[in-house]
């Protein structure tokens, strides 16, 4: 199947502080993928939709100074986590489909875990 | 909105034992229904989806039939082993392609 790498794998950064989080399409082209956080034990939440060539739209209560979004090519989309503060410890994640309908799969990456000290 | 609503769990069961997810959905179009699986340590993976009413789903010995009367989509596997261990989301997709998740359920199969 389609395949999604998602970089670094886990990370820990001092409060303050700002992160990036890849997220590729190795084997397709995707004009649109999703980013998600996960707090332990409780499922995923849609935080926002990175557009290629467009600003990405973000979920209600979703801060978009904090978490900036660029998806600069068909492969690669990028979340950054500004000024990170402790509360935003968790685990995110990318997900992208190959073009199609939206029953089409929905491939994820294997997740960022960061840790804010 | 859209919403799902699963399962709370965990779920302690033994090998060869049946197993059961209910999940129940909200949606204002006519969704596609997945169910995903995380294996501990690792990403989510699909493990079956139904696009119209009355599909059945299959993969795994996993099934699940989208019943659109219901608003449903239970899981289902006949006998489950301990590599079945794992935490199983269900999930919906409309017509913007987002995925809306339930919570998730932790299975734990003991040998």
């Amino acid at each position: 199947g389609a395949v999604v790498s998602q970089h670094p794998s886990r990370v820990i950064c001092k409060s303050g502080t700002s992160v990036k989080i890849e997220c590729r399409s190795l084997d397709f082209q995707a004009t649109t993928m999703f980013w998600y956080r996960q707090f332990p034990k409780q499922s995923l939440m849609l935080m926002a939709t990175s557009n290629e060539g467009s600003k990405a739209t973000y979920e209600q209560g979703v801060e978009k100074d904090k978490f900036l979004i660029n998806h600069a090519s068909l492969t690669l989309s990028t979340l950054t986590v500004t000024s990170a503060h402790p509360e935003d410890s968790s685990f995110y994640i990318c997900s992208a489909s190959p073009p199609g309908n939206r029953a089409t799969e929905a491939f994820f990456g294997q997740g960022t875990r960061l840790t804010v000290v | 909105g859209n919403s799902v609503t699963q399962m709370e769990g965990p779920v302690t069961l033994s090998e060869e034992a049946f197993l059961t997810i209910n999940c129940t959905y909200t949606a204002t179009g006519y969704p596609s229904l997945f169910w995903y699986v995380q294996y501990p340590g690792e990403g989510l993976q699909l493990l079956l989806k139904a696009t119209k009413a009355d599909d059945k789903g299959s993969n795994k010995g996993f099934e699940a039939t989208y019943r659109k009367e219901t608003t449903s989509f239970h899981l289902e596997k006949g006998s489950v082993q301990v590599s079945d261990s794992a935490v199983y989301f269900c999930a919906l997709s409309d017509y913007d392609y987002k995925l809306s998740f339930g919570a998730g359920t932790t299975v734990t199969v003991r040998a």
